[in-house]
C-alpha cells in the first residue's frame, strides 16, 4: 500500500519570503501522480499543483513550485513571496495512474502540514 | 456548474442516532468518495463508488453505509452514531486520472 509522509506539522513564515513544505511517499508503482491541495481556515480543499510521475520537469503555478525526486521518493513545495492568504493546512497526496477508464485508484494523503504566514 | 455539493454544513446527533449525508455532483464524474478528516491524521478514505451501482469500502469504513442508484448522487449513511464519529466529512469526486474535486464539508458532533 501506499503511504505519504508529511514531517513538518507546523510550519511559519515571513510575508515576502519563500517557504518549502517537504512531503516524501513510497511506492512500487512507476506511474503516478502527486498533488499539493491547500486547506485555509474555510475548510475548503483546494487543489494547488499536481505533477505526473513520467514528467522529468518540475510542476509550477504561479508562486508555486514543486522539487520532485522520483529516485528519492519525494515530491516538496516551494511557496515564493508568502502571502498572508497562503496560511493554511496543505497536504500532500498520491494516486496511481490506471491505464484504463473506470479506474479505483484512491488519493492518498499524508497528515498535512499548517503554514503560517506572519506580517 | 455547481461542482460538488454537500448537505448538511453542521449537524450535532446524540448517540445511537441515525443520519445521512447527502452529496451531489453535476460534472458527469464516475468516481466518487467520502473521506473524513481528524486532527493530526490527515484524511482517511470511508467509501468510494466507481459509477452507479458500484461502491466499495475504503480505509475507515465501520459504521458508514454508501449506495449509488445514480451518477450525480453519494449519499453516507451512519447507521447509529457513536462520539468516534465526530469528524468533518468530505465527498469529492473525479474524472478518469484527474485529482479529486472537493464538496466544502459537513462539521458532524456526536454527543
Amino acid at each position: 500500500a501506499q503511504t505519504v509522509t508529511q514531517s513538518q506539522p507546523e510550519m511559519s513564515v515571513q510575508e515576502a519570503e519563500t517557504v518549502t513544505l517537504s512531503c516524501t511517499y513510497d511506492t512500487s508503482e512507476n506511474n503516478y501522480y502527486l498533488f499539493w491541495y491547500k486547506q485555509p481556515p474555510s475548510r475548503q480543499m483546494i487543489l494547488v499543483i499536481r505533477q505526473e510521475a513520467y514528467k522529468q520537469q518540475n510542476a509550477t503555478e504561479n508562486r508555486f513550485s514543486v522539487n520532485f525526486q522520483k529516485a528519492a521518493k519525494s515530491f516538496s513545495l516551494k511557496i515564493s513571496d508568502s502571502q498572508l492568504g497562503d496560511t493554511a493546512m496543505y497536504f500532500c497526496a498520491f494516486m496511481k495512474q490506471r491505464r484504463n477508464q473506470g479506474g479505483s485508484e484512491k488519493l492518498v494523503f499524508g497528515k498535512g502540514t499548517k503554514l503560517t504566514v506572519n506580517p | 456548474n455547481a461542482g460538488v455539493t454537500q448537505t448538511p454544513k453542521f449537524q450535532v446527533l446524540k448517540t445511537g442516532q441515525s443520519m445521512t449525508l447527502q452529496c451531489a455532483q453535476d460534472m458527469n464524474h464516475e468516481y466518487m468518495s467520502w473521506y473524513r478528516q481528524d486532527p493530526g491524521m490527515g484524511l482517511r478514505l470511508i467509501h468510494y463508488s466507481v459509477g452507479a451501482g458500484i461502491t466499495d469500502q475504503g480505509e475507515v469504513p465501520n459504521g458508514y453505509n454508501v449506495s449509488r442508484s445514480t451518477t450525480e448522487d453519494f449519499p453516507l449513511r451512519l447507521l447509529s452514531a457513536a462520539p468516534s464519529q465526530t469528524s468533518v466529512y468530505f465527498c469529492a469526486s473525479r474524472p478518469y486520472n484527474s485529482p479529486l474535486h472537493f464538496g466544502n464539508g459537513t462539521r458532524l458532533t456526536v454527543t
